[in-house]
Order: C-alpha cells, then structure tokens, then sequence
C-alpha cells in the first residue's frame, strides 16, 4: 500500500548470504506485482515478476513467492553480493495500470 | 528491455519560477505514463496518471494546478512543476509501459532531481 513519510527499513548481510525481503501489499484484488532495485539517484529497476496465480517465480539468482492468503510477497536474493545493494521495492497493480510501491527495503551487503 | 528517458536529470530553480520535465519513452509508444515523486528515504508515490491526448488523472492530495501535465505524443509527457517552492525539491519520475495489458512491467526513466533554492 501507500508509504509516503515512513523511512526504509534496513537489511544487512554478509556477502555470500542469502537475503530476504518482505512487502505486505493492501489491496486484495490487485493481480501482478514487480519487484524493483533502485539504486542511489537513479530510477527503478526492473527485478522480477509475478501474477497473481502463481505463488512461486524463479529468475536468476532471485526467487519472487507471493501468499495471498495474508496479501505478502518476499523477494528472495541468493548468493548476495556487495552489486545488490540497495534499495528494493515491491509494487502492486492497480486499476488503470496504476503501480502502487510499497515501502521499501535499503539492503546493505557487507563484504 | 524498452527505454524510458528523462530531461534534465537535474534542475536547480529560484523559488517562484517554473520547471518542465520531459518523460520520452524511446523505442515504443506509451498512450499512458506515470509521474511519480520520491522523497529522500522514502518511496516513490504516484502523483498522476498521463493520457495521450487527454487530461492528466491525478491522485488525492496533488494539485493538478501546480503540477502541469501534458502528454502530447505517444512517446512524450511532460510535468511542469510551476511557482516552485523549497517544498517541492524531490526526485520525480516517470514510468511507461510498452503494452497495453497492464499484467507487464513498467520501465521507469532515470529520475529528475529538483532543487529549488
């Protein structure tokens, strides 16, 4: 849902580490979700996605799982490495094609 | 994947005067855009939706008067942020799609960062 005025939460890990991100989404309906990489003063990146039938989707290096049920999604990041740090957003579909983020996760790899 | 470009990346403005961003998306045509603006540590909200040749749509608490929106073509929108004050420093971005399905991703431009001084 929306998060504006609440700052990210921080997850640090060791490089090597496998990382975990959870999003709780607000609207039951909503039928696809992204998830993105920001990095410092650039835009969003696309990371992976998945639809709302599915509750597992693998990409590389990247596991995306969606539970309904309690309206979570979680980003999983194998093998972190020191390149994924930073800021990680999920963002759910919304009537008109509307892309709602979430609030966001800054992820720190520690070498 | 699809490109979307921003101009400028960054502006720094005097209070009181006006600053237009262009959201260009390059190797496709998007009949809808999305301006978003982003606070330092925070999330990006969305603040209208922009229709080719039609008005922009805008979310609860945007002004539409002081946040110009024009979508002239299939592949430029514009937002111009007028009589700009200190407040209204942030990072906006826009973000297209290439489909018409919705069920696709979005490609976001690199963002703009305003300062108004």
């Amino acid at each position: 849902g929306e998060s504006v005025g609440l700052h990210l939460p921080t997850l640090s890990v060791q490089e090597g580490d496998n990382s975990i991100i959870n999003c709780a989404y607000s609207n039951s309906a909503s039928d696809y979700f992204i998830w993105y990489k920001q990095e410092s003063g650039k835009g969003p990146q696309f990371i992976i996605d998945i639809r709302s039938n599915m509750d597992k989707r693998q990409g590389q290096r990247v596991t995306v799982l969606l539970n309904k049920t309690v309206k979570h999604l979680s980003l999983q990041i194998a093998a972190t490495q020191p390149g994924d740090s930073a800021v990680y957003f999920c963002a759910e579909n919304r009537q008109g094609g509307k892309l709602i983020f979430g609030q966001g996760t800054e992820l720190s790899v520690k070498p | 994947g699809a490109v979307v470009s921003q101009h400028p990346s960054w502006v720094i403005c005097k209070s009181g005067t006006s600053v237009k961003i262009e959201c260009r998306s390059l190797d496709f045509q998007a009949t809808t855009m999305f301006w978003y603006r982003q606070f330092p540590k925070q999330s990006l909200m969305l603040m209208a939706t922009s229709n080719e040749g039609s008005k922009a749509t805008y979310e609860q608490g945007v002004e539409k008067d002081k946040f110009l929106i024009n979508h002239a073509s299939l592949t430029l929108s514009t937002l111009t942020v007028t009589s700009a004050h200190p407040e209204d420093s942030s990072f906006y971005i826009c973000s297209a799609r290439p489909r018409t399905g919705w069920n696709t991703e979005a490609f976001f431009g690199q963002g703009t960062r305003l300062t108004v001084v």
